[in-house]
């Protein structure tokens, strides 16, 4: 069975802050696929991000960087001083690994980031 | 290059009808995949089609939904006699075939959001 955990369910900072959500995952597999979506408020889901679980390596992509810690089985995720437009619901999500298994991610319940001017 | 197309993008029903739900994937994507994201919830998988073929329904309620994916035209998401607790927003993902160019990710469509009274 597999389980995304978003322990934070709502954040809020002021704008410039740098803010870290949290996503701690299980599975069994030794190969899996993680995963984080952007859902802003008009609705529609914005993929940021797909990490291979063999690749550890930190990602960064402008203000978005990802800390992956297989010992910890968690995938972190940074916006570096956080602007209003980053205001949205942020899913972690996991996948089986797999020639035709990615299509089934099992979503984190979300958390909610609201960065004020 | 249209994106994921869903419609309606709102849709309110009465307890006992019945709710139809529209997907065209993405140019050249010849995978749709449903997903359902309940209130205050992740995205649960639902149903993964190809043309003409339901691949995988696992995630599917064993009544009263249904999903096809005809050799023209979008992809239809049914829900017959529907209930409250059927009030969700659905969301239709897409992708290449798998190999080549597909990179493992979903693209998404902006979701079509079922309000059952």
């Amino acid at each position: 069975a597999q389980k995304v955990t978003q322990a934070q369910t709502e954040i809020s900072v002021v704008e410039k802050e740098d803010v870290t959500l949290d996503c701690v995952y299980e599975t069994r597999d030794t190969t899996y696929y993680l995963f984080w979506y952007k859902q802003p408020p008009s609705g529609e889901l914005v993929f940021l991000i797909r990490r291979n679980s063999f690749d550890e390596q930190n990602e960064i992509s402008g203000r978005y960087s990802w800390n992956f810690q297989k010992s910890t089985s968690s995938f972190n995720f940074t916006i570096t001083a956080s602007q209003v437009v980053d205001s949205a619901v942020y899913f972690c999500a996991l996948s089986e690994a797999g020639w035709s298994n990615d299509y089934k991610l099992s979503f984190g319940a979300g958390t909610t980031v609201t960065v004020r001017a | 290059n249209a994106g994921v197309m869903q419609n309606p993008r709102h849709l309110v029903r009465r307890r006992g009808q019945e709710a139809r739900l529209r997907c065209s994937p993405m140019k050249g994507h010849s995978h749709v995949y449903w997903y359902r994201q309940l209130p205050e919830e992740g995205l649960k998988f639902m149903v993964y089609l190809q043309k003409e073929n339901i691949i995988d329904e696992s995630g599917m309620p064993k009544e009263r939904f249904s999903a096809e994916f005809p050799k023209e035209g979008p992809s239809i998401l049914r829900i017959q006699q529907v209930v409250r607790g059927d009030s969700a927003a659905y969301f239709c993902a897409s992708s290449p075939p798998f190999g080549g160019e597909n990179t493992g990710e979903l693209f998404f469509g902006e979701g079509s959001r079922l309000t059952v009274l």
